[in-house]
């Protein structure tokens, strides 16, 4: 079935260092990526998505690119906030209408001052 | 405009007691989710729903039940709580081929 893998954390870093949270999946046919973000204390958001192979998705000047070749989605930040500190979600769906998700166990990012 | 709401926030059970989580959504999408979310196992998907009256099961079904009987509300039952559904729980919508918006969740604590 499908799956996916990122890397453990906790990650510790300081303001404006660069960022990097690596994300790999398992999976039959073409599926969608997204990376979700979960704040202290709420539900999860999407950050940003690629449904499709060399697609780069962006928001917030978090950036991911869709490798197909690797079956890789590796999320990266230039240089990351405090307010950045949260539980970082890869998931993946297939090309259903229902998205049924299936996420990484999560990593949690702590930026310091 | 509330978005997914999630009632109870906090609920603690005993085993063999039952309970129905509520959520809601105002967004008028057609479909809608229960995940559960435990340490170290980011979330799984326990049901879902593809419109008004139909449930599909996801991952992990067993220990619950679901039912739609209104687009807007999606209701988790737990018929007889064990520990082991000891989580926090999250109910997002989302129309067709579109991102999934997320409830604030229910933690749920089984003794």
């Amino acid at each position: 079935g499908n799956s996916v893998t990122q890397m453990e954390g906790p990650v510790t870093l300081s303001e404006e260092a660069f960022l990097t949270i690596n994300c790999t999946y398992t999976a039959t046919g073409y599926p969608s990526l997204f990376w979700y973000v979960q704040y202290p204390g709420e539900g999860l958001q999407l950050l940003l998505k690629a449904t499709k192979a060399d697609d780069k998705g962006s928001n917030k000047g978090f950036e991911a690119t869709y490798r197909k070749e690797t079956t890789s989605f590796h999320l990266e930040k230039g240089s990351v906030q405090v307010s950045d500190s949260a539980v970082y979600f890869c998931a993946l769906s297939d090309q259903g209408g229902a998205q049924k998700l299936v996420f990484g166990q999560g990593t949690r990012l702590t930026i310091n001052p | 405009n509330a978005g997914v709401t999630q009632t109870p926030k906090f609920r603690v059970l005993k085993t063999g007691q039952s309970m129905t989580l509520l959520c809601a959504q105002d967004m008028n999408h057609e479909y809608m989710y229960w995940y559960r979310q435990d340490p170290g196992m980011g979330l799984r998907l326990i049901h879902y729903s593809v419109g008004e009256g139909t449930t599909a099961k996801g991952e992990v079904p067993d220990g619950y039940n679901v039912s739609r009987l209104k687009k807007q509300n999606f209701l988790l039952g737990l018929e007889s709580a064990a520990p082991s559904q000891t989580s926090v729980y999250f109910c997002a919508s989302s129309r067709a081929y579109n991102e999934q918006f997320f409830g604030p969740g229910t933690r749920l604590t089984v003794l």
